[in-house]
């Protein structure tokens, strides 16, 4: 059984740092990898998808990682801003097409 | 509207009571979900919806109950809930299920109390 773990549960860092969120799963055999965002009390929106034959994904200030073979991925946020806070999802969409989604990783960026 | 619309927001009922939670997508896709968002939980997949046709339940108890008229619109019928069935409910739509690269659009969420 698919299981994705997201550590830490928290951070709390000052504006500006640079982060990074890690996601673990455990069967590889995965179609995608997606990080999802989701706001307190809100739906989630995707930020990036990675295709299980692809290393990594950037939009903007976002980069994502994966190694399907040692079942990781990181989520790294460069320059964080306060309206970056919010809970950050980590699924893998596995073999019956089913995303299986992560605890989430809950950020607060200080001003 | 655009994207994935849910109603209500917010919703409080008794044990004994019925209600409905509605979704609606404006995008055009063929497939329809519903996920359960209990607090300090893991996301859950309820239902899944393909072309109309309920193509994944996942194990729910028969207190919920799915509804798809058409690929647009997706119901979930409640009744005789339990306390612990309290819960940020999500619907969410894609294309196809099976379609690997392209993710799926989520709606705002229904926050259910069942007292």
């Amino acid at each position: 059984k698919q299981e994705v773990t997201q550590i830490p549960a928290a951070l709390s860092v000052p504006e500006g740092e640079n982060l990074v969120l890690n996601c673990s799963f455990t069967d590889s055999a995965i179609y995608n990898l997606q990080w999802f965002r989701q706001d307190p009390g809100k739906g989630l929106t995707s930020l990036l998808l990675i295709q299980s034959s692809q290393r990594e994904q950037t939009s903007g200030r976002l980069n994502a990682s994966l190694d399907k073979s040692s079942g990781r991925s990181t989520l790294y946020i460069a320059a964080s801003q306060p309206g970056d806070s919010a809970t950050y999802l980590c699924a893998v969409m596995d073999s019956s097409y089913k995303l299986i989604f992560g605890s989430g990783t809950r950020l607060l960026v200080r001003p | 509207e655009t994207g994935v619309t849910q109603t209500p927001r917010h919703l409080v009922m008794g044990m004994t009571n019925k209600k409905s939670l509605k979704c609606e997508q404006h995008l055009g896709h063929n497939a329809m979900y519903w996920y359960k968002q209990s607090a300090k939980k893991p996301l859950e997949l309820m239902f899944v919806y393909n072309f109309k046709e309920q193509t994944e339940n996942n194990s729910v108890p028969s207190r919920f109950s799915p509804e798809c008229p058409n690929s647009s619109h997706l119901f979930l019928h409640l009744h005789t809930l339990q306390p612990e069935d309290s819960a940020l409910y999500l619907c969410a739509s894609s294309p196809e299920p099976g379609r690997t690269i392209e993710t799926q659009y989520f709606g705002p969420g229904t926050r259910l109390l069942v007292l």
